[in-house]
């Protein structure tokens, strides 16, 4: 079965820092891999995905993501943060085939400092 | 963007009451999810829907929870007898193809069972 680990609960970081959020997937084949985004009062709203390909993906909102097969990571990085990106951050990875259901983790909870 | 639309936001019920949770699904969509997060914890998917059946369903969803689309354009998730343990935000999704289209979610239901 797929699982998730956001080994994060809280990261805080000053307005214009860099992020990285940290992702830690398990699943046995290929995986399709999620960040979504929750604002407060918000629905989860997809950043970025990863299928195949470039292991590099852009994002909305000046995101990007890299998946790491040998590592089994998915980390979500932005160069400069602002304070509007304050909100919970959700890791998923989806299964090949099937009925597509995503296993979510259990989110990181974004402070921007200003 | 089309919007997955959920009331109420906020419900608050007495153990051993009947709650029913509604979704309004993207008009065009065929495919229909509840998740839901105990708070701390995961996003944990609860059940799918298509065709006018359930398609999938994990452990969470025994006999007590129940989904149903009424009229067509609604898509409800039922709670027959509360547990102080299904205090959790609900989230409902959908999606209009099988594959790997993303998700669109509404802004959930905050269910506080007393």
């Amino acid at each position: 079965a797929q699982s998730v680990t956001q080994p994060d609960i809280h990261i805080t970081v000053s307005e214009g820092a860099s992020l990285e959020l940290r992702c830690n997937y398990s699943y046995g084949a290929t995986p399709y891999l999620f960040w979504y985004v929750q604002s407060p009062g918000q629905g989860l709203q997809l950043l970025l995905k990863y299928f195949s390909g470039d292991t590099l993906v852009q994002g909305i909102k000046g995101f990007e993501a890299e998946f790491k097969r040998s590592q089994s990571s998915f980390n979500l990085r932005k160069p400069s943060v602002h304070w509007s990106d304050a909100a919970e951050y959700f890791c998923a990875v989806g299964a090949e085939g099937g009925s597509y259901i995503p296993t979510f983790g259990r989110g990181t909870s974004l402070i921007v400092h200003p | 963007e089309p919007e997955v639309t959920q009331t109420p936001s906020h419900q608050v019920t007495q153990m051993g009451q009947e709650v029913i949770l509604r979704c309004v699904p993207i008009s065009n969509h065929l495919y229909f999810y509840w998740y839901r997060q105990i708070l701390g914890q995961k996003v944990e998917f609860l059940v799918s829907f298509y065709n006018n059946e359930i398609s999938e369903k994990s452990e969470i969803f025994d006999d007590q929870f129940s989904v149903e689309r009424p009229d067509g354009s609604n898509f409800t998730l039922k709670i027959r007898s509360t547990k102080l343990e299904d205090s959790a935000m609900y989230f409902c999704a959908s999606r209009n193809s099988i594959g790997h289209e993303k998700l669109f979610f509404g802004s959930g239901t905050q269910l506080s069972v007393l």
